[in-house]
């Protein structure tokens, strides 16, 4: 069964960074991209950025502009997201989902369980 | 960057209801639109992708249709598990971007 499964929840002081990881089955790796997009509490869905694993090319939303790295471990068919200088607005479900990278028309059919990150003193 | 405006933001509506929801792009987006539907606590769940194809395993009263601009999502007759809140998704261009979501509420 197809699944991406991420890393557990983290707690982080302000001004600190998190890495989330993103562990996929099968060959999503060799086959699709992996965004991240999270969710602030009570609020909707945010698109982060886009790594392609099988290039290690990246794209990111402006607003996290050299705040957020996204990598990609082929051998261990992992993703991540690193997140930087962090604030209490960071505070949020953060999500992986894969995009088949074949057929652009067949994007997020597979997301992780998500990570609780919270941002607190 | 491409913004993706939704509507309505919340609705009321009972059970046997026909809906539907709007995605309005900013600007030509072919049919890389995609809908998803998110439960309190739950991880977001497509329910259509291509604009108009139906995920396998989503019942078929959840249709999508539009193209370029203009993308509708509907619900042909509301039943209880489908309340919840829907998003869509422009993956035409990066940055990818979402719409604020609907909130669907029994009436």
């Amino acid at each position: 069964q197809v699944q991406l499964v991420q890393s557990g929840a983290e707690v982080k002081k302000p001004g600190s960074s998190v890495k989330v990881s993103c562990k996929a089955s099968g060959d999503t790796f060799r086959s699709y991209a992996i965004s991240w997009v999270r969710q602030a509490p009570g609020q909707g869905l945010e698109w982060m950025g886009g790594i392609i694993p099988k290039y290690g090319t990246t794209d990111y939303a402006q607003k996290f502009q050299g705040r957020v790295t996204l990598t990609a471990d082929e051998s261990t068919s992992t993703a991540y997201m690193e997140l930087s200088s962090l604030r209490s607005e960071d505070t949020a479900v953060y999500y992986c989902a894969r995009q088949y990278y074949y057929d652009a028309s067949d994007a997020f059919d597979i997301w992780g369980q998500g990570t609780m990150v919270t941002v607190s003193s | 960057d491409i913004q993706m405006t939704q509507s309505p933001s919340a609705m009321s509506a009972s059970v046997g209801d026909r809906v539907t929801i709007t995605c309005r792009a900013s600007q030509d987006i072919s049919y890389y639109l995609a809908w998803f539907q998110q439960k309190p606590g739950k991880v977001p769940k497509r329910l259509i992708y291509a604009a108009s194809s139906l995920q396998s395993g989503v019942p078929s009263r959840f249709s999508g249709s539009g193209s370029g601009t203009e993308f509708t999502l509907t619900i042909s007759s509301l039943q209880p598990e489908d309340f919840a809140t829907y998003y869509c998704l422009q993956h035409h261009s990066y940055p990818y971007s979402f719409g604020q979501g609907t909130k669907l509420e029994i009436k």
